[in-house]
């Protein structure tokens, strides 16, 4: 069964705290991407990568970087931890192409900044 | 700007009901339509995925529609039980983008 695995269900930082969330997915998709889940605002894209060491900004990329040394392995950077950084973060993978493919997605983390 | 809109936002219903859950969408422009199972606290799990020259999927006793030209999608859900309970999202990728928009999803009980 193909899979997207987050490293981490949950964690727990302090402000200021440099955090890496990690992603690795083994269905050698080309496209990558982190999203974060707040209620009252649905899902909202971080950044997505589309090859290895390329990288976009998405809707909210502030706060954030990443970084795609591999193909199967997408990290989110938080430089220096905030308390509105709370959320879960989601990530998924797909194929590229001319968009027949859909996203699978990891099980996400629930991140607690304090 | 694609935006992409769920009515309802919630829904409770008693087992053993068929129910549609609606999605909408602004640019018709589409590559496909997804819908996602969430549960609470956990990842989202594709259930169909719709491409944009399909007018419908089936999966079990799941049916998605698509009518790309009045921008709306609907998830039928033929005898609800309880473990059909979940937020149920869809998202629209829009054509010569990577990436999804997501709408806000319906949160769906059903009631034994």
């Amino acid at each position: 069964d193909v899979k997207v695995t987050q490293s981490s269900r949950y964690l727990v930082k302090r402000t200021g705290e440099k955090v890496f969330l990690e992603c690795v997915q083994d269905m050698d998709h080309e496209n990558m991407f982190w999203y974060r889940q707040d209620p009252g605002l649905g899902l909202r894209l971080i950044y997505f990568s589309y090859d290895v060491k390329m990288k976009e900004k998405g809707d909210i990329p502030e706060g954030y970087s990443v970084s795609r040394e591999k193909k199967e392995r997408f990290s989110l950077i938080l430089e220096s931890a905030s308390t509105n950084q709370t959320s879960m973060y989601l990530c998924a993978s797909s194929l590229a192409g001319q968009g027949n493919y859909g996203y699978t997605f990891g099980s996400g983390t629930r991140l607690t900044v304090v | 700007k694609q935006e992409v809109t769920q009515i309802p936002a919630a829904l409770s219903v008693p087992e053993g009901e068929n129910l549609v859950l609606n999605c909408s969408f602004t640019d018709s422009a589409i590559y496909n339509l997804q819908w996602f199972r969430q549960d609470p606290g956990k990842g989202l799990t594709s259930l169909l995925l719709i491409q944009s020259s399909q007018r419908e999927q089936t999966s079990g006793r799941l049916n998605a529609s698509l009518d790309k030209s009045s921008g709306r999608s609907t998830l039928y859900i033929a005898a609800s039980q309880p473990g059909d309970s979940a937020t149920y999202l869809c998202a629209v990728r829009t054509s010569g983008t990577y990436k999804y928009i997501f709408g806000t999803g319906t949160r769906l009980k059903v009631l034994a």
